[in-house]
């Protein structure tokens, strides 16, 4: 069962447009939220997070919401650029026994900025 | 400041073989974990080590097994290798109190013939 879920696996957006990557989580647990970007051949890069404490983080070009009634984060691009073509990875934190922390993610969305 | 660094880079075994792939972490980390990407899935967490000991397995059979040196490097360990095993194996690393962000490294490709 997948607790972290990307219902879409692929976007395309035009340049200088909106992109809006959206992630749906289930276990009301996760406490910290992360979005990760991944070339083809690269391993996974931060990008931007939020805590459940919040309901938005802006960095830059990119802002994450959190909306926690509905369990629902969405990582918006603006404006999308050609170079921001790669898969989105959302993940989700949360607590387990012992202190320890797990993240859990999402399969992936994989966006395409057309020029 | 050095990435997470992984080798090699590309691997090619036979089915049954044993494959082993190797992690270092960032200086400072101390924890390593062990993620699977096979084609056309997501991540599949693997595996976890931190301070040495496994913190945390995920849904994979035994002959997936590693081990985390005193200088905080891993390995990953592949037994019987089969076709089902070829995919992207990334490590990645996170500081102390901090597992919530982690840093990949550029991972292996692994192809079982």
């Amino acid at each position: 069962d997948q607790q972290v879920k990307q219902n879409s696996p692929s976007l395309s957006v035009q340049e200088g447009r909106i992109s809006i990557l959206n992630c749906d989580y289930t276990n009301s647990m996760f406490d910290y939220f992360l979005w990760y970007k991944k070339y083809p051949a690269e391993g996974p890069t931060f990008l931007i997070s939020i805590s459940s404490i919040k309901d938005k983080n802006e960095d830059g070009r990119f802002t994450v919401f959190l909306n926690k009634s509905a369990k629902h984060l969405s990582l918006h691009i603006v404006p999308s650029q050609p170079g921001d073509s790669a898969v989105y990875f959302c993940a989700a934190s949360s607590l387990h026994a012992g202190n320890n922390r797990k993240l859990i993610w999402g399969l992936g969305t994989s966006l395409a900025v057309n020029p | 400041e050095a990435g997470v660094t992984q080798s090699p880079t590309h691997l090619i075994k036979t089915r049954g073989q044993q494959a082993t792939l190797r992690c270092s972490p960032i200086s400072g980390h101390t924890s390593v974990y062990w993620y699977q990407q096979a084609l056309g899935l997501g991540l599949q967490f693997l595996l976890w080590y931190d301070e040495g000991e496994e913190r945390n397995r995920g849904n994979f059979p035994p002959r997936f097994s590693g081990r985390q040196f005193p200088n905080y490097s891993s390995e990953l360990n592949v037994n019987a290798l089969e076709l089902e095993d070829s995919a992207l194996y990334l490590c990645a690393s996170s500081p102390p109190q901090a597992e919530e962000t982690q840093y990949f490294g550029p991972g292996t490709r692994l192809l079982v013939l």
